[in-house]
């Protein structure tokens, strides 16, 4: 069935160490990974997707890699800052409908 | 990215009545959806909006109780009929967008409802 697992739930790290999520996905066809990052009281903002044509993709300290024949993606945070903290979900469109199914979500906490 | 718009913002609702939340977007746009998320929960879908047609649910959700409307390729609405406090969530319009590198998804700034 279609299905996104997300893990970890919840993350705690020290500000300026990393921050690595991971996901798997259940439909070999899909073909679109995006990220979401929504803060206490607001809509989920995009803040980096990849398509299955590459293995990876970064913008400036966030990346994404994808794994295609294990059919799981990952989100990397790198120097975490406080505005970090956040919940992250990732996504996975499923090519039967062009739907988005989103994953559990995972709670960022950056200590200071 | 496409600019979207949803009203109500925020409302409290009494139990057993009904509220239609809008969406209204800046340009045309082929797939629309509406998503729900509880509290504290991730977003789910609750089904596709076709223009011109019955909107495609997902299981767990019926017209009866979720019935929603796509007159055009910019405009939808989602009615939540007869609720309960079960129903309090956000109710999020999202829509495909196009980027240079394809297509992706936006979100509306969502609607918080709580039942009373």
């Amino acid at each position: 069935g279609e299905n996104v697992e997300q893990h970890p739930s919840t993350l705690s790290v020290q500000e300026g160490d990393s921050a690595v999520i991971k996901c798997t996905y259940s439909d070999s066809a899909s073909n679109y990974f995006p990220w979401y990052k929504q803060e206490l009281g607001k809509r989920p903002q995009l803040i980096i997707d990849i398509r299955s044509n590459v293995g990876e993709k970064k913008d400036q300290r966030i990346a994404v890699t994808l794994n295609k024949t294990a059919k799981h993606f990952s989100l990397h945070i790198t120097e975490t800052q406080p505005e970090d903290s956040a919940v992250y979900f990732c996504a996975a469109r499923y090519s039967s409908a062009s739907k988005i199914i989103f994953g559990s979500g995972t709670r960022l906490s950056i200590r200071p | 990215s496409a600019v979207i718009s949803q009203k109500p913002s925020r409302d409290i609702c009494q139990r057993g009545t009904s509220l239609t939340i809008q969406c209204q977007v800046d340009s045309q746009v082929t797939m629309m959806f509406w998503y729900r998320q509880q509290p504290g929960q991730s977003l789910t879908l609750i089904a596709t909006a076709n223009q011109g047609s019955e909107a495609t649910y997902e299981s767990g959700f019926v017209i009866d109780k979720f019935p929603i409307s796509r007159p055009n390729l910019t405009f939808s609405t989602l009615t939540v009929s007869n609720m309960s406090p079960e129903d309090s969530s956000i109710y999020l319009c999202s829509v495909e967008g196009r980027v240079s590198t394809g297509a992706t998804i936006y979100f509306g700034e969502g609607s918080w409802l709580t039942v009373v």
